[in-house]
């Protein structure tokens, strides 16, 4: 159980053109879903908190109209990078919190990521 | 406020030998504490998570770390490496949230285990 999955795993894009990320809980339902950078050799950059039915919200330094966050259904969140510049290419991953874990644990099931070359 | 700290950013090892992967973390509360091990180019698997019950905690493929108040750590270890072992490893501490609301984690800067033959 609590599978997360990432569609594309890698895409490769042209410079300005815009990319959309899905992520997906497939067994179970999330209010929350989170979207992580990662660089080569480091750790993961907390980039934005995606809530079901609201606006995401975004950490300092973020652009959210270059990083657009929709959460539009329980197990469904999608991270769109617009006019994407080579500046951008880097590893992207999601996670989630399962809807109904009261616990204040915070587990979060992560996607396998995915990988965006900007040419 | 929470933070975390991986003491060692590569570690080395020979198959066959123990695995120390050391972490420290600070929070003003009672944490949640977690390591991750991650792959190359894959996202990350869970290894074994701490919230308040056993201070000893087991995980999957051998690992198990020990929660210590007193010094505020929540090293891994394993008592024999694998090649497979070879990856990047994260500790992790959430951020307290009240019911299923935010709940931010927050990652160390992860240490590189090389397993030699």
């Amino acid at each position: 159980g609590a599978v997360v999955s990432q569609h594309p795993s890698w895409v490769i894009c042209k410079s300005g053109t815009s990319v959309k990320i899905e992520c997906r809980s497939l067994d179970f339902q999330a209010t929350t879903m989170f979207w992580y950078r990662q660089f080569p050799k480091q750790s993961l950059m907390l980039m934005a908190t995606s809530n079901e039915g609201s606006k995401a919200t975004y950490e300092q330094g973020v652009e959210k109209d270059k990083f657009l966050i929709n959460h539009a259904s329980l197990t469904l969140s999608t991270l769109t990078v617009t006019s994407a510049h080579p500046e951008d290419s880097s590893f992207y991953i999601c996670s989630a919190r399962d809807r109904w874990d009261r616990r204040s644990y915070n587990e979060q099931f992560f996607g396998p990521g995915t990988r965006l070359t900007v040419l | 406020a929470q933070s975390v700290t991986q003491l060692d950013s590569h570690v080395s090892v020979s198959e066959g030998t123990p695995v120390l992967l050391r972490c420290n973390y600070s929070s003003s509360y009672s944490p949640s504490l977690f390591w991750y091990v991650q792959h190359p180019n894959k996202g990350l698997q869970l290894l074994l998570k701490y919230t308040s019950a056993a201070t000893l905690v087991k995980g999957i493929n051998g690992f198990e770390a020990e929660f210590k108040k007193s010094e505020t750590s929540f090293h891994l270890t394993k008592p024999s490496a694998h090649m497979s072992d070879a990856a990047e490893y994260f500790c992790v501490v959430s951020e307290f949230s009240f019911g299923n609301q935010g709940g931010k984690l927050i990652f160390g800067q992860g240490t590189e285990l090389s397993v030699k033959p």
